[in-house]
């Protein structure tokens, strides 16, 4: 069965800082990654995604995200965190065996201090 | 238009109200989905739509009954609901069952009292 997992429940960075979030999957065909973000009381929007082709994803708002096979990883990062960064961030994973389903992680919480 | 639109926004019901939650998308999407989210949780699948067949149900109790009249609508019918139904139900659509193009709708913030 195809599962997430966010290891960083809740990550605290000073603004201007860098960002990584880590997201870990387990899934036996090729996946395919997504990252949302989410403000308090708003929807899901997606950041980034991946299917195929450079591993390296460029997102929208300076996000990035690498997929890295051999470690079963997609990370997020962002080289200078804005105060409007904070949020909780999903990593989500699918595949086109799995009828649609987009299986999330537990999300991270991320603060941004002055 | 490249929108997934749900209404209501928000909706208070009672445990014994009957209330309808309303997706649309006009992308020409086959797959249509229902999530449940509650708070400080991811969200969860409930349903798929596939072609306007049901495809999937997450073992979603029968107080929960979906329904896609046409390839760009899908309601989801609430019957005597109870607190803890409370959450953000969100609605998305793709191509097909290939996750492309997955776009989410906003949500729509039930509330049971």
């Amino acid at each position: 069965a195809q599962s997430v997992t966010q290891p960083d429940i809740h990550i605290t960075v000073s603004e201007g800082a860098s960002l990584e979030l880590r997201c870990n999957y387990s899934y036996g065909a090729t996946p395919y990654l997504f990252w949302y973000v989410q403000s308090p009381g708003q929807g899901l929007q997606l950041l980034l995604k991946y299917f195929s082709g450079d591993t390296l994803v460029q997102g929208i708002k300076g996000f990035e995200a690498e997929f890295k096979r051999s470690q079963s990883s997609f990370n997020l990062r962002k080289p200078s965190v804005h105060w409007s960064d904070a949020a909780e961030y999903f990593c989500a994973v699918g595949a086109t065996d799995s009828w649609g389903k987009l299986q999330f992680g537990a999300g991270t919480q991320v603060v941004v201090t002055p | 238009d490249t929108e997934v639109t749900q209404t209501p926004k928000h909706l208070v019901m009672g445990m014994t109200n009957k209330k309808s939650l309303k997706c649309e998308q006009h992308m020409g999407h086959r797959a249509m989905y229902w999530y449940k989210q509650k708070a400080k949780k991811p969200p969860e699948l409930m349903f798929v739509y596939s072609y306007e067949k049901l495809s999937i149900n997450e073992s979603v109790p029968s107080r929960f009954s979906p329904e896609c009249p046409n390839s760009s609508l899908l309601n989801l019918h609430l019957h005597a609901l109870q607190p803890e139904d409370s959450a953000l139900y969100l609605c998305a659509s793709s191509q097909n069952r290939d996750l492309y193009g997955y776009t989410f709708g906003s949500g729509t913030r039930l509330t049971v009292v």
